[in-house]
């Protein structure tokens, strides 16, 4: 079963809107991590937030965490159509603290000019 | 520049053959992984390793097998190919906990 759980399954936005997706996961984590997967290609890392931090910046994308609601929510300001990709939120539980990632079913994002 | 490869890109396959997959990385990674993604499930892991002579199932492992003799490698072979094990497959590696897992560009097998 997965750990990880985006929400919305896809989404559709204009050239400069902002993109959230969110991730709820199940137990408890080390951290958790954003991947963006573009067609065809193989996933790429965008943010890693650890689970004493709630907030997390990187360029244009920011992460949220709240470990008491075992979620996350990805940001994306002012998007391109480079955005366009599949987003993925792994999480590294507790249980296995060796850096085994659980993966969610992902989040596809389509942005149009 | 350090990378992880996976050879071959595209691999189509019968029923019933053994088939391996190559997944060879330069980062010098403790921790290597094998996943397989198709629509609707996301990365579902196979099989792991935290090291050289260290491998673990994941939870999807029947009909899968790996090994790691060295720190470079980790090849996924499929004993017995079957139509359900048709996907695309992803090795990652990462260098222990709280670190960012590296992936290759996928193998797309087909079994006929």
């Amino acid at each position: 079963s997965q750990q990880g759980e985006e929400d919305p399954q896809a989404l559709s936005i204009q050239e400069g809107e902002n993109a959230t997706m969110n991730c709820s996961y199940k137990t408890s984590i080390n951290n958790l991590q954003w991947y963006r997967q573009n067609s065809g290609r193989g996933l790429v890392h965008l943010i890693l937030i650890r689970s004493n931090e709630r907030e997390k910046h990187s360029g244009r994308l920011r992460v949220t965490l709240d470990t008491s609601k075992k979620s996350s929510s990805l940001l994306i300001t002012a998007s391109r159509a480079a955005d366009t990709a599949s987003y993925f939120c792994a999480t590294d539980p507790v249980a296995d603290s060796w850096g085994k990632l659980q993966f969610g079913a992902g989040t596809q994002v389509v942005v149009t000019p | 520049d350090a990378e992880i490869t996976q050879s071959p890109r595209h691999k189509i396959t019968e029923t019933g053959r053994q088939v391996t997959l190559a997944c060879h990385q330069t980062w010098n990674h403790n921790n290597m992984f094998w996943y397989r993604q198709d629509l609707g499930h996301g990365l579902r892991l196979i099989h792991y390793s935290y090291g050289v002579q260290d491998t673990n199932k994941g939870e999807v492992s029947d009909g899968y097998s790996v090994s790691r003799s060295n720190t470079e490698d980790l090849p996924l072979t499929l004993e017995s190919a079957a139509s359900s094990q048709t996907s695309v497959y992803f090795c990652a590696s990462s260098r222990g906990p709280n670190t960012e897992a590296f992936f290759g560009q996928g193998t797309r097998l087909t079994v006929v």
